[in-house]
């Protein structure tokens, strides 16, 4: 069955920290995409990635990179000098598509907290 | 970017009350999406439609309805509201085609007493 795992519930740094947040997934799929959500304590879901199963190109955006390896179906995000404003609840998500519907299968989030 | 509106923002009201939690949006999509997420923080699906006239039970049991008569319009009503539907209920939508990423809207709190 398809799952996504977030080990890691909540996470404490100080800025100016690089940290990193795990995500794993199983999927049957050889096609599927994978996506990283932010929460900020506002509730919404800012929408920071998705990435598609064939392409293991690690991706750099400012301060965020992501690494995505197939071989231990990881798609694991990194923040480079944290900031308190990154400080949020951040999901991974695998996308999935059976019987013709389509859902995101979310992890169950990391909390991140960074103090100054 | 996709630009979706969810309303109320927040809600208290008490038990057997009948309520309906608006979500709009302006980007035309065709897939519009329900979850719930409780305090704990764990996101669930409740319900989903992939066009107008279209809804189906997402993955988590609800007593909420929803309909889909417009595109742009995905309202989501408890006949009679209890404690236990108290949570945050988020709305969401995307473009039909491929794996496009879910825009979320900003979500309704809802507490029922």
């Amino acid at each position: 069955a398809q799952k996504v795992t977030q080990a890691q519930t909540e996470i404490s740094v100080v800025e100016k920290e690089d940290v990193t947040l795990d995500c794993v997934y199983e999927t049957r799929d050889t096609t599927y995409y994978l996506f990283w959500y932010k929460q900020p304590p506002s509730g919404e879901l800012v929408f920071l990635i998705r990435r598609n199963s064939f392409d293991e190109q690690n991706e750099i955006s400012g301060r965020y990179s992501w690494n995505f390896q197939k071989s231990t179906s990881s798609f694991n995000f990194t923040i480079t000098a944290s900031q308190v404003v990154d400080s949020a609840v951040y999901f991974c998500a695998l996308s999935e598509m059976i019987y013709n519907t389509d859902k995101l299968i979310f992890g169950t989030g990391t909390r991140l907290q960074v103090f100054p | 970017e996709a630009d979706i509106y969810q309303t109320p923002r927040y809600l208290v009201i008490g038990t057997g009350k009948k309520i309906t939690l608006e979500c709009s949006q302006t980007m035309g999509h065709d897939k519009m999406y329900w979850y719930q997420q409780d305090p704990g923080m764990e996101l669930h699906l409740i319900h989903y439609s992939y066009g107008v006239n279209s809804t189906e039970k997402g993955d988590l049991s609800s007593e909420s309805t929803v309909s889909r008569i417009r595109t742009e319009h995905f309202p989501l009503t408890l006949e009679s509201a209890r404690p236990s539907h108290t949570s945050q209920y988020l709305c969401a939508s995307r473009a039909g085609q491929g794996y496009n990423e879910q825009f979320f809207g900003p979500g309704t709190r809802l507490t029922v007493l």
